[in-house]
């Protein structure tokens, strides 16, 4: 089946550490997108690419990284100069039909706990 | 700087009671409008909006748009247990990717 498969699940990490979650889709999408999202809150984009080598920040990207080697996958590398990690991690992804965002397909998620 | 703003940003209500959300929106290049629950993980996606004054139903949920307040609202006709989650709405201005709004927590009590 087609889709976004976001890995791990849940991760736990230590301060100081750097933590990167997998994003890879099979959905033949160009675009992709990384979500924060904090409890009791929406979705703040942290990093989004609309075509394979090529990326862009969003609202809050400060102590994130990304790549965009292959088309099928989207990697979000959480580092240690990121304040306050914990939160759940949304990736998606979405063919853009007509220059547009057009409706998002989302992963189920990575939570990532700091210790 | 988009702005996209949901309210209420909670409700509890009973079984059986219809609810109102809404969300408004200042955005440049606006295209279209989308809505989004999620219950436990990943978002799924209701409805795209995309003209004023046309009503999208699918079973108990409706949604409508009117470009000219700059807002939309989700009714929830007849609720139950199982429409507890956040609802999310976000423009679509094709510039980047979407803007979420805060959401709105829905519970539904038995």
């Amino acid at each position: 089946d087609g889709g976004i498969t976001q890995s791990p699940k849940y991760l736990f990490r230590k301060e100081g550490q750097n933590v990167t979650l997998s994003c890879e889709q099979n959905l033949n999408h160009d675009a992709m997108y990384w979500y924060r999202q904090d409890p009791g809150q929406g979705l703040r984009l942290i990093y989004y690419s609309q075509i394979v080598n090529d990326f862009q920040k969003g609202d809050i990207a400060e102590g994130y990284s990304v790549s965009r080697e292959k088309k099928e996958s989207f990697p979000l590398t959480v580092t240690s100069a990121q304040k306050n990690p914990t939160a759940f991690y949304l990736c998606a992804s979405s063919n853009r039909p007509s220059g547009n965002t057009g409706e998002l397909f989302f992963g189920e998620g990575s939570r990532l706990t700091v210790l | 700087e988009d702005k996209v703003v949901q309210s209420p940003l909670s409700l509890v209500v009973h079984e059986g009671d219809t609810v109102t959300l809404n969300c408004s929106y200042e955005v440049t290049n606006f295209r279209s409008l989308l809505w989004y629950k999620q219950e436990k993980k990943a978002p799924t996606f209701l409805f795209m909006l995309t003209s004023s004054g046309i009503e999208k139903k699918s079973g108990r949920l409706s949604s409508i748009l009117d470009k000219k307040e700059l807002s939309s609202i989700l009714n929830i006709t007849a609720t139950q247990t199982g429409d507890s989650a956040i609802y999310l709405c976000a423009p679509d201005t094709g510039r980047r990717a979407l803007t979420f709004g805060s959401g709105t927590r829905l519970q539904v009590q038995p």
